[in-house]
């Protein structure tokens, strides 16, 4: 089945503690984003990656890192958490660069 | 950076009528268009696409509309159903995969 798996899916931690949301896709898909979702402000994009080694920023990357070392995993990275990120946080991933995007089922992150 | 927005955060429509929930955006240079249906709890999903060069496109009971001129974008449901109740979120790419949501519309169907 094609699809995009993210974990965890639920993560509760404190500020300042190191965390890694995996993400991974099946479809071979050369690009890959992430976004974060907060009510009021929808969906909005905060790195991308067009291929291997090739990344972005999108419009909200300050507090982010990300790699792209194999085509199927594009994990995002909290280097020092703050609750200011807490956020409801979807990768995605397409074929080409303009196309319909497969969204993951979202991880939900409380940094207090 | 270009801006997007929807014109009603909600929309309240009768089971079987028609919903049109619209979208603004600000680039002219925007050339790729999207809609997104999400679902409570669940991600984003595609529902229907529109490039620059076209300015209407069909689905299966669904319409998106493109008016270049004004920078406007439409999503039109036919027969509007129980199962189609959601936020509903238009997308604008300009180059690569840069993408710029709108906040969504709450499609609400009453049964």
């Amino acid at each position: 089945e094609a699809q995009v798996t993210q974990n965890p899916r639920y993560l509760i931690t404190v500020t300042g503690k190191k965390l890694t949301v995996t993400c991974s896709q099946n479809m071979n898909h050369e690009y890959m984003s992430w976004y974060r979702q907060d009510p009021g402000l929808g969906l909005r994009q905060i790195y991308y990656s067009m291929n291997v080694e090739v990344t972005d920023k999108g419009d909200v990357p300050e507090g982010y890192k990300v790699s792209r070392k194999e085509k199927r995993n594009f994990p995002l990275i909290l280097e020092s958490p703050s609750p200011n990120q807490t956020s409801l946080y979807f990768c995605a991933s397409s074929l080409g660069d303009r196309g319909e995007q497969y969204f993951g089922p979202g991880t939900r992150l409380t940094v207090t | 950076g270009e801006s997007v927005g929807l014109h009603l955060p909600t929309l309240s429509v009768q089971e079987g009528d028609n919903s049109i929930i619209n979208c603004a955006y600000s680039n002219s240079a925007s050339d790729y268009f999207i809609w997104y249906k999400q679902e409570s709890g669940k991600g984003p999903q595609f529902i229907i696409d529109i490039r620059s060069n076209m300015d209407k496109r069909q689905g299966q009971r669904v319409t998106v509309l493109l008016n270049k001129t004004v920078k406007h974008l439409s999503l039109q449901i036919a027969a509007t159903q129980p199962g189609d109740s959601a936020v509903y979120f238009c997308a604008v790419t300009e180059g690569y995969q840069k993408v710029t949501f709108g906040t969504g519309t709450k499609l609400q169907v009453i049964p």
